[in-house]
């Protein structure tokens, strides 16, 4: 079975510092992929990135970067020059190996709250 | 913005009676989830549908149906809430065209049993 796992129920963060995020993953697939979301308090759910398991880059978007390590099974978000505006929850989530039907279903861990002090 | 709407935004309910949300998608795509989010848990699926009148169940289906006569509307119905069901329900569209697949969702719909 798919098991994602968010060890950091919360942390704190300097503006303009950078914060990683773990995310640890357990599936027996070997096509998969991994997301990022975010969750301001407002409680939208927003993309943020994506890696999947053949990719041979690490995944980046703007300041958010995916630090994926395949043989240790862990996904961890990367922010760069942390803003007042990143304070949010934050989910890492896995889909299994076919894009549509059950297997196009996410997993989501339990979320990290990061707190931007200024 | 992937056009996704979802109605109430907020309801309360008594327990015992019969409540149905509405997820609208104004892009045609073919596959829909409905998720909960309770603390402690993230976000868990209930239900999906993968084109009209094709459902199926997920992780946590107990006690809830779902609905697609329409490309663009996907229904979750509570036949008989309980307290327990008191959660914030997402949608979810997943987008096909797109490589990676990624699941957009929509605002979210607080749901209170009383």
């Amino acid at each position: 079975a798919q098991k994602i796992t968010q060890t950091q129920p919360g942390m704190f963060v300097q503006e303009k510092e950078a914060v990683t995020l773990d995310c640890t993953y357990d599936t027996s697939d070997p096509s998969y992929g991994l997301f990022w979301y975010k969750q301001p308090s407002s409680g939208e759910m927003i993309f943020l990135i994506y890696q999947g398991s053949y990719d041979q880059q690490n995944a980046t978007e703007g300041r958010y970067s995916l630090n994926f390590q395949k043989a240790r099974k862990s996904a961890n978000l990367v922010i760069s020059a942390s803003q007042l505006g990143d304070s949010a929850m934050y989910f890492c989530a896995m889909r299994g190996p076919n894009y549509g039907g059950s297997q196009g279903n996410l997993i989501f861990g339990k979320g990290t709250k990061l707190s931007v002090k200024p | 913005d992937a056009g996704i709407t979802q109605s109430p935004r907020h309801k309360v309910t008594e327990t015992g009676t019969p409540v149905t949300l509405r997820c609208h998608q104004t892009e045609n795509h073919r596959y829909m989830y409905w998720y909960r989010q309770d603390p402690g848990h993230g976000l868990r699926l209930i239900h999906y549908s993968y084109g009209v009148k094709d459902t199926d169940k997920g992780e946590v289906s107990d006690g809830y149906s779902v609905s697609r006569s329409k490309t663009e509307d996907f229904l979750l119905t509570l036949e008989s809430a309980t307290s327990s069901q008191t959660s914030v329900y997402f949608c979810a569209i997943s987008r096909e065209r797109e490589v990676n697949y990624e699941q957009y969702f929509g605002p979210g719909t607080r749901l209170t049993v009383t």
